[in-house]
């Protein structure tokens, strides 16, 4: 199955500073990369995602890259603010042929603290 | 994005005793459905997949006969805990796919069960 690593656990910026989380997984057939943001007592919110047709992805502050023959991709946000404070997952998982939703393979998670 | 609601949000309940927990889909519809287990500072654990007009799918070391799942609309999934104990304390989350093309799997809020 698929394995997902996720690094750093911890990562402290300065706010206005930038912020680069990353993840590899294991499974070369995995397409579609997504990342969430949890705040403390919440469910992960869906902040960005990347499918593997595609190198990089950019919302606003928020970047994703995806680089499938290292098999890893990363989180970027620049121009940090106090608010982007929470944890963040990356997760990997690949399709069946039929199409249907396939489950999500976690990584262990990074608390961002973005420092006043 | 979709949203995707849990109820309740917080139980205490007596050990012995069963708790449900409700997960919906609010504006579309979810062929599956998932539900996750975290506990403090940890990332997600799948604990079973929910597929609707059929049985769960559940993971290697999750009791299928205390976490009962029912998948019974495409709109609402349900995660009983039966004959709770302390060691279920956890917070429990569900998350919705769509059936094909879209790969978004959505989070509800999260429902943080204590067993006293």
């Amino acid at each position: 199955g698929e394995n997902v690593e996720q690094h750093p656990s911890t990562l402290s910026v300065q706010e206005g500073d930038s912020a680069v989380i990353k993840c590899t997984y294991s499974d070369s057939a995995s397409n579609y990369f997504p990342w969430y943001k949890q705040e403390l007592g919440k469910g992960p919110q869906l902040i960005i995602d990347i499918r593997s047709n595609v190198g990089e992805k950019k919302d606003q502050r928020i970047a994703v890259t995806l680089n499938k023959t290292a098999k890893h991709f990363s989180l970027h946000i620049t121009e940090t603010q106090p608010e982007d404070s929470a944890v963040y997952f990356c997760a990997a998982r690949g399709t069946s042929p039929s199409g249907s939703a396939r489950q999500l393979t976690f990584g262990s998670g990074t608390q961002l603290t973005v420092l006043p | 994005g979709a949203v995707v609601s849990q109820h309740p949000s917080r139980v205490i309940c007596k050990s012995g005793t069963s708790v449900k927990i409700e997960c919906r889909s609010l504006d579309f519809q979810a062929t599956t459905m998932f539900w996750y287990r975290q506990f403090p500072k940890k990332s997600l654990m799948l604990m079973a997949t929910s597929n609707e007009g059929s049985k769960a799918t559940y993971e290697q070391g999750v009791e299928k006969d205390k976490f009962l799942i029912n998948h019974a609309s495409l709109t609402l999934s349900t995660l009983t805990v039966t004959s709770a104990h302390p060691e279920d304390s956890s917070f429990y989350i569900c998350s919705a796919g769509e059936w094909g093309g879209s790969y978004e799997q959505y989070f509800g809020p999260g429902t943080r069960l204590t067993v006293t």
